[in-house]
């Protein structure tokens, strides 16, 4: 099955640096890869995805990067902001069944 | 207002004793599923279910049961809890019959089995 992978487990920054966190996934057949945030208490919610056919999806401050060849993909955030400091999980799927890392706690300091 | 509920929000109970978490959308969505969140493990999906009658298995499904009888509900059972199963539950459902399409949570329901 599939296996998710995600760096780092932390991860603090300052307020307007960007901030990168990293997934790989180990079954080449996986086609859709959502990336959902976390805060403190809160449920999961969608932030963006991309699917197998698209390298690159951008919104606003939020960007996601999928490289088919090496199986990995990307979240990058741009000129964070307090209100990032949250869990990001990073998530693939093939078929029915979601596989998720297991998470990247990111802090922004003012 | 379109939302996933879950019942009870917070539960302790002891080993054995069985119980039911509910699930509940109001979205008209295909596709639901089950998962647990544990520290540094992130989220592992436990069951899911493409539509009323149709589940499968999914990462971690030891020790627990779910039915799809009606499209709206999606029940979690633990026949016979034990503290390994002490986590925090999520209820998700998406539109469409497979998992490739945003996840909307429920609230979670904290478990304890002592």
């Amino acid at each position: 099955g599939e296996n998710v992978e995600q760096h780092p487990s932390t991860l603090s920054v300052q307020e307007g640096d960007s901030a990168v966190i990293k997934c790989t996934y180990s079954d080449s057949a996986s086609n859709y890869f959502p990336w959902y945030k976390q805060e403190l208490g809160k449920r999961p919610q969608l932030i963006i995805d991309i699917r197998s056919n698209v390298g690159e999806k951008k919104d606003q401050r939020i960007a996601v990067t999928l490289n088919k060849t090496a199986k990995h993909f990307s979240l990058h955030i741009t000129e964070t902001q307090p209100e990032d400091s949250a869990v990001y999980f990073c998530a693939a799927t093939y078929n029915n069944d979601m596989r998720f890392g297991a998470g990247t706690r990111l802090t922004v300091k003012p | 207002e379109a939302q996933v509920t879950q019942n009870p929000r917070y539960l302790i109970t002891v080993t054995g004793k069985k119980l039911t978490v509910t699930c509940s959308q109001n979205m008209n969505h295909e596709y639901m599923s089950w998962y647990r969140q544990d520290p540094g493990l992130g989220l592992r999906q436990i069951y899911y279910s493409m539509n009323v009658e149709v589940t499968d298995k999914g990462d971690v499904p030891e020790g627990y049961k779910v039915s799809r009888k009606e499209k709206r509900n999606f029940p979690l059972i633990l026949e016979s809890p034990s503290p390994n199963q002490t986590s925090l539950y999520f209820c998700a459902s998406t539109p469409g019959t497979s998992g490739r399409g945003e996840q909307f949570f429920g609230p979670g329901t904290r478990l304890t089995v002592l």
